[in-house]
């Protein structure tokens, strides 16, 4: 059963407009959400997080978008550019020290 | 964000030798350090959890004799292939979470890419 999922494996947007990258879970356990970035052959880059007491966090061009009540949340980043592409995973984990949760991630492409 | 590494990066060997992969928290101090590995095309599965001090907690279908896990000290985990075959080339990504004020936020290493030949 997968906990957490991202239904889109693959998005293109347009240099400049804005990219939205979905992530949807099922454990109402979880409380604490992270976005990463990853290129082939690197680890994931941390990119952006947020707390379940929160419905938004902002940073810079990525704002994190909760929505507890429907078990959904999405990666907002605007305007996109040509270096944001790459895959990107959402991630859960719970108030214990439990591993995370990942998402098989999302491949954006940024076409210029 | 906090900073992980990762030696070697790389890494080539004969089949039947052991390998180490150190993995560290260069300014944080990482109560839990995790073990991935990732096949090409595919998403991170992890392998081990461990605790400062204490023994690791390995995944279903993970040898824990095959893949040794240390974390001695809060900055420092190892991970050692014993006996390397052909099937363990992969790469290798370690990932460390905080203590205190930064125990939700998770951390990941640039991974070292091991080749059995």
């Amino acid at each position: 059963d997968q906990q957490v999922k991202q239904n889109s494996p693959s998005l293109s947007v347009q240099e400049g407009r804005i990219s939205i990258l979905n992530c949807d879970y099922t454990n109402s356990m979880f409380d604490y959400f992270l976005w990463y970035k990853k290129y082939p052959a690197e680890g994931p880059t941390f990119l952006i997080s947020i707390s379940s007491i929160k419905d938004k966090n902002e940073d810079g061009r990525f704002t994190v978008f909760l929505n507890k009540s429907a078990k959904h949340l999405s990666l907002h980043i605007v305007p996109s550019q040509p270096g944001d592409s790459a895959v990107y995973f959402c991630a859960a984990h719970d108030s214990g020290n439990t591993p995370l949760v990942f998402g098989k991630g999302t491949r954006l492409s940024v076409i210029a | 964000g906090a900073v992980v590494s990762q030696h070697p990066s790389w890494v080539i060997c004969k089949s039947g030798t052991s390998v180490k992969i150190e993995c560290r928290s260069l300014d944080f101090q990482a109560t839990t350090m995790f073990w991935y590995r990732q096949f090409p095309k595919q998403s991170l599965m992890l392998m081990a959890t461990s605790n400062e001090g204490s023994k690791a907690t390995y995944e279903q279908g993970v040898e824990k004799d095959k893949f040794l896990i240390n974390h001695a000290s809060l900055t420092l985990s190892t991970l050692t292939v014993t006996s390397a075959h052909p099937e363990d080339s992969s790469f290798y990504i370690c990932s460390a979470r905080g203590i205190g004020g930064s125990r939700n936020e998770q951390f990941f290493g640039p991974g070292t890419r091991l080749t059995v030949l």
